[in-house]
C-alpha cells in the first residue's frame, strides 16, 4: 500500500518560532514531491514543489531525502497567517495513470500564536 | 491564467436523492481532471482521473460515477445518495506531463463543494 505519513500534530508556536514539518513516503517510485496548505474549509493550495537538492521560498523551506524516503518543510519566523494545515503530497511515480495520482498524507494543524 | 471552478458551494441532501456537481477549467486546454472527497477529520481520497474527453478512471467503488463530456468539463454524479457520501469534494486539474513550465504533476484545486446527505 502506498502511504505518506505525517507528524500528528498539533502544533501550537508563537510567532516568530521556526517550525518543521516531517513526512515519510513508502513507495520508493515516486518522482514528485510537494507540500500543501489547507485553511479551515478550503481547498488545498499549493504551497511549493520540492525539488531533489532542496529549495527555499521566502520563509519557506523544503528538503528531500530519496535514500530515506523523507521530505520535510520549514518555516522561519512564524506568521499568524501560517495557521493551517500543511499536507504533505507525493506522485505515486511513473508507469500508466501511476503518473497523475498523487497521494496525500492527513495534514499536520499549525496554530500560530500571538 | 487558469481559473478552477465548482458549483454548488454547499449542498444539503436527503438519502436516497440524485447528485451531480459540475467542475470547468479556464485558460487551459487538454487538462488532467480529477475529483477528490474528503471526509470530516481525514485525508484527500482520490475518486477519479480523467485524462481526456470521455476517459475516466475510477479509483474506489462506490455509488459514485463521473462523466467528461467536454475537454474541460468534469461532472461527478449519483443516482442515490447514502449518508456516507458527506464530504467535502474537491475537483482538481492539471498540466499533462511536459505541457506546464515544469513537468512536476502539481494540481491545483476548486474551491469545493461541502456536501451534507441527511
Amino acid at each position: 500500500r502506498k502511504e505518506v505519513e505525517q507528524d500528528p500534530g498539533p502544533f501550537n508556536v508563537p510567532e516568530g518560532a521556526t517550525v518543521a514539518f516531517n513526512c515519510t513516503y513508502s513507495n520508493s517510485a515516486s518522482q514528485s514531491f510537494f507540500w500543501y496548505r489547507q485553511d479551515c474549509r478550503k481547498e488545498p493550495k499549493l504551497l511549493m514543489s520540492v525539488y531533489s537538492s532542496g529549495n527555499e521560498d521566502g520563509r519557506f523551506t523544503a528538503q528531500l531525502n530519496r535514500a530515506s524516503q523523507y521530505i520535510s518543510l520549514l518555516i522561519r519566523d512564524s506568521k499568524l497567517s501560517d495557521s493551517a494545515t500543511y499536507l504533505c503530497v507525493v506522485n505515486e511515480g511513473y508507469g500508466g495513470g501511476s503518473n497523475y495520482k498523487l497521494t496525500f498524507g492527513k495534514g499536520t494543524l499549525l496554530t500560530v500564536n500571538p | 491564467s487558469q481559473t478552477i471552478h465548482q458549483w454548488p458551494a454547499t449542498l444539503v441532501q436527503p438519502v436516497g436523492s440524485p447528485l451531480s456537481l459540475e467542475c470547468t477549467v479556464e485558460g487551459t486546454s487538454n487538462p488532467n481532471l480529477y475529483w477528490y472527497r474528503q471526509a470530516a477529520g481525514r485525508g484527500l481520497q482520490l475518486l477519479f482521473y480523467s485524462v481526456g474527453i470521455g476517459q475516466i478512471s475510477s479509483e474506489v467503488p462506490q455509488n459514485l460515477s463521473a462523466s467528461r463530456p467536454q475537454d474541460r468539463q468534469f461532472i461527478l454524479s449519483s443516482k442515490k445518495l447514502l449518508l456516507s457520501d458527506s464530504g467535502f469534494y474537491l475537483c482538481a486539474w492539471s498540466f499533462l506531463p511536459g505541457q506546464g513550465k515544469r513537468s512536476y504533476n502539481e494540481q491545483f484545486f476548486g474551491p469545493g463543494t461541502r456536501l451534507t446527505v441527511l
